[in-house]
């Protein structure tokens, strides 16, 4: 079955430095992934897509890269701030394109930036 | 605009009790999705639509039925709830080819 893993469920770093979560993902192939953000108490907010024939993406201080021989997407904030700590989520999609409603999402990843 | 919007916001239904989770958006996107968030488990799809009079399952859908009738409104409904509900649950909505939009869930409890 298809599976989505996100490194940890807490990743702990200094304000200024980079956070690199991790997305990985198993029998299948998805034309594109979505990275989302989450804070307490809200709905998911979508950040960044990037789909299967591009192999780096950035808005801003982020940036998300795709390996679709290694079947992981890393997703990069460079000079954290305490105000980037949140849960983010990726969820690898089926149809070209972008969603058609059934995105699958992996567990998350919460992302605590200490001043 | 208002976006993706939910109600009601909190929500505590006796077990066996029925009742309907509202989804409504305003950007007359096709694509419509119900989610439910439990903790350790994630985000996991419940059922979806692609439009009006369109609908389909996804990972977890029983115990729980929807249908499309407007692209608007895309509503959830228990028939017999059980404790194994409570969750947050999340509405969504998108246009083919781009990402969705969340609403601000709704938290159900049920004892």
């Amino acid at each position: 079955s298809q599976k989505i893993e996100q490194n940890s469920e807490a990743l702990n770093i200094q304000e200024g430095k980079t956070a690199t979560l991790t997305c990985n993902y198993t029998n299948y192939s998805p034309a594109y992934l979505q990275w989302y953000r989450q804070d307490p108490g809200r709905g998911p907010v979508f950040l960044l897509l990037i789909r299967e024939n591009e192999k780096e993406k950035r808005k801003e201080r982020l940036k998300v890269t795709f390996d679709t021989t290694l079947k992981q997407s890393l997703f990069h904030i460079t000079a954290s701030q305490p105000a980037d700590s949140a849960t983010y989520l990726c969820a690898p999609g089926k149809n070209y394109g972008g969603s058609q409603g059934n995105l699958i999402f992996g567990k998350g990843t919460k992302l605590s930036v200490k001043p | 605009n208002a976006g993706v919007t939910q109600t009601p916001k909190f929500q505590v239904l006796k077990t066996g009790q029925s009742m309907t989770l509202q989804c409504a958006q305003d950007m007359n996107h096709e694509y419509m999705s119900w989610y439910r968030q439990d903790p350790g488990m994630g985000l996991r799809l419940i059922h979806y639509s692609v439009g009006a009079g369109i609908t389909d399952q996804g990972e977890v859908p029983n115990g729980y039925n929807v249908s499309r009738s407007t692209t608007e409104d895309f509503p959830l409904r228990l028939l017999s709830a059980a404790p194994s509900q409570t969750s947050v649950y999340f509405c969504a909505s998108g246009r083919p080819g781009t990402n969705a939009f969340f609403g601000q869930g709704t938290r159900l409890t049920v004892v």
